[in-house]
């Protein structure tokens, strides 16, 4: 069965260093993967999307990586500051197609 | 403007009680979905609808019955409510997600169920 795995439930970083979380897939070979932030007490709020096509996304301050052969995401934060604090979930399509599969989330921590 | 807006925030109730949590998005979506978030945080699909019909049914016990009266509205009427049904319910909404299109999903706030 298709799972995702957020190996890290919770990382704490310094301020101003690079936050680097990763979303691992087994079973399946999704069109695209998506970063989702969900702050406490909030529902989740997209970030980004990247396509198996497509190695590498920027937004900002925000690095997404896609490696099919991996099976592998990688999102990174880099000049990480106290406001990006938040669980990051990791979401791909499921095997119909029609609905979006959440990992477990990383809480990441920024100390100041 | 509140893009998808979830009543009520939170509910505490009783074992036993029927509650319902109404949802309503404005974004001109054809789909929305009923997530369970559980104390662990993870989030769980629940139910889809797309244009007023349902779409995705996970293994969700038959206490749960999903309305879409039209494509803006999905009501969640939760029967003999138990404690397990404690958790924060999410309800989302999207363009229909077909293949390769990846439309972004955007979610309420969050719907706190306690039951007691």
């Amino acid at each position: 069965s298709q799972k995702i795995e957020q190996n890290s439930e919770a990382l704490n970083i310094q301020e101003g260093k690079t936050a680097t979380l990763t979303c691992n897939y087994t079973n399946y070979s999704p069109a695209y993967l998506q970063w989702y932030r969900q702050d406490p007490g909030r529902g989740p709020v997209f970030l980004l999307l990247i396509r198996e096509n497509e190695k590498e996304k920027r937004k900002e301050r925000l690095k997404v990586t896609f490696d099919t052969t991996l099976k592998q995401s990688l999102f990174h934060i880099t000049a990480s500051q106290p406001a990006d604090s938040a669980t990051y979930l990791c979401a791909l399509p499921g095997s119909s197609a029609s609905k979006i599969i959440f990992g477990s989330g990383t809480r990441l921590s920024i100390r100041p | 403007d509140t893009a998808v807006s979830q009543t009520p925030k939170y509910l505490v109730t009783q074992m036993g009680n029927d509650k319902s949590i109404k949802c309503e998005q404005n974004l001109g979506h054809d789909t929305m979905y009923w997530y369970k978030q559980d104390s662990k945080k993870f989030l769980k699909i629940m139910f889809s609808y797309n244009n007023k019909e349902l779409i995705i049914n996970e293994t969700v016990p038959n206490r749960f019955s999903p309305k879409s009266p039209d494509k803006a509205h999905l009501n969640l009427h939760i029967n003999s409510l138990e404690l397990g049904d404690s958790a924060v319910y999410f309800c989302a909404s999207s363009f229909a997600l077909r293949g390769v299109t990846g439309n972004t999903i955007y979610f309420g706030e969050g719907s706190w169920l306690t039951v007691v």
